[in-house]
């Protein structure tokens, strides 16, 4: 069946990096586009990155352009959320989501999450 | 602060019908029929429920529908039943190519 798992989450200081990773298995994960959505504790969902099939186009949410970076590895079927300059405000459970298309389409299958906690 | 608007609870009794509305602009939820529907429950991985305005994802009871009408989308459930508690947030794909969720609204039943 189809698979997401997040991994990389933890603990960090403001103004630390940190790189989440998410695991994909059961479908060929080369043909779907992917996500990053995230939620913060007692807040609703937050979109905050895709990328398409191939990698060529990438979007990012406005509230986090520039200190996040989505990648992918087709070869590995994993994708990748490269945080840097982290701030209280990114402490989140961090979801790992397959898109239902190729390019931007509806959240079909979610992770179980990555807690990030920024904090001192 | 969320681009769309969605009450912040809804309540009803076993077996009534309950709808969930959300309203944007004419940059998201008037733009196309890219707006979905996701059901998350504590502790839980959100689930897709509706998709591209009313379309159910296999295994998504049919007492769940979606529709549109101009900026507002709607979410009906029908035939409440106590595993209906949760979250409901709608989402909307954007002129800008991001994504806008709603603020979500917490689904009760009595």
């Amino acid at each position: 069946q189809v698979q997401l798992v997040e991994s990389g989450g933890g603990v960090v200081q403001p103004g630390r990096s940190l790189r989440l990773s998410c695991a994909a298995s059961g479908f060929t994960f080369s043909n779907y586009a992917m996500h990053w959505v995230r939620q913060a504790p007692g807040k609703g969902l937050d979109w905050v990155a895709f990328i398409s099939y191939d990698g060529t186009n990438k979007y990012y949410g406005e509230s986090i352009r520039g200190r996040f970076t989505i990648s992918r590895d087709n070869s590995e079927n994993t994708v990748h959320l490269q945080v840097i300059s982290l701030r209280p405000e990114d402490t989140a459970i961090y979801y790992c989501v397959k898109d239902d298309n190729s390019g931007p389409g509806a959240f079909e299958i979610w992770g179980l999450g990555a807690m990030v906690t920024v904090s001192s | 602060q969320s681009a769309l608007t969605q009450p912040a609870s809804v309540s009803g009794s076993p077996g009534q019908s309950i709808t969930i509305s959300c309203t944007g602009t004419s940059s998201d939820l008037g733009h196309d029929d890219t707006v979905s529907w996701y059901q998350h429950r504590p502790g839980k991985a959100p689930r897709l429920m509706i998709y591209d305005v009313n379309n159910r994802p296999s295994g998504v009871s049919n007492r769940f529908s979606g529709s549109k009408s101009g900026n507002t989308a709607s979410l009906t459930i029908s035939g409440l039943q106590a595993e209906d508690e949760a979250d409901y947030y709608c989402c909307s794909y954007t002129t800008t190519n991001t994504y806008v969720f709603g603020p979500g609204t917490k689904v009760s039943v009595l």
